[in-house]
């Protein structure tokens, strides 16, 4: 079965210091796709990246990194130089793409809290 | 890009009235939407999937007849939380897959509040 952890419940760190949120997760699936998503205490969810399963490539988009490892069914997710604005919890999800609704299944979070 | 309006953002209600949230596409066509909900500071529990013209697919331990919902349109789901009981209160998010890069878009939440 498919399933997403993220073993940090919490991480608080100082402004400027970088961060990485962990994710592991498990599929009986070859084709899927990952994601990572903000959630402000507003409530929305903002999305941050999607990576299917064939592409292994790290990205970089400012300061926000992702590590894809298949090997450790890994997608880890960097912050560089964190800032308060930061603070927030952050979903990692998985969907299996070859099921035909592509339901989306969330781990628990991490909630990060950057301090000035 | 493709949004999804969900309302209302907000609602108290009475506990043993119902309760209709509603989410729409507004610029393109969702034939399948997933309704979650989220107790506080807890994760984002897939409660079921609507699909446009047929039933929606509960998940298990979700009880159909007490989460109603209703895929009438390529455009709008409802969820109906009936006979609302203080336990029922929740944040719900509906979602749609887009088709584009980023796969899903959600709506901004409905925060029920049963008293």
């Amino acid at each position: 079965a498919q399933k997403v952890t993220q073993a940090q419940t919490e991480i608080s760190v100082v402004e400027k210091e970088d961060v990485t949120l962990d994710c592991v997760y498990e599929t009986r699936d070859t084709t899927y796709y990952l994601f990572w998503y903000k959630q402000p205490p507003s409530g929305e969810l903002v999305f941050l990246i999607r990576r299917n399963s064939f592409d292994e490539q790290n990205e970089i988009s400012g300061r926000y990194s992702w590590n894809f490892q298949k090997s450790t069914s890994s997608f880890n997710f960097t912050i560089t130089a964190s800032q308060v604005v930061d603070s927030a919890v952050y979903f990692c999800a998985l969907s299996e793409a070859s099921y035909n609704t592509d339901k989306l299944i969330f781990g628990t979070g991490t909630r990060l809290q950057v301090f000035p | 890009g493709a949004v999804v309006s969900q309302h209302p953002s907000r609602v108290i209600c009475k506990s043993g009235t119902s309760v209709k949230i509603e989410c729409r596409s507004l610029d393109f066509q969702a034939t399948t939407m997933f309704w979650y909900r989220q107790f506080p500071k807890k994760s984002l529990m897939l409660m079921a999937t609507s699909n446009e013209g047929s039933k929606a697919t509960y998940e298990q331990g979700v009880e159909k007849d007490k989460f109603l919902i209703n895929h009438a349109s390529l455009t709008l789901s409802t969820l109906t939380v009936t006979s609302a009981h203080p336990e029922d209160s929740s944040f719900y998010i509906c979602s749609a897959e887009t088709g584009l890069n980023y796969g899903y878009t959600f709506g901004s939440g409905t925060r029920l509040t049963v008293v």
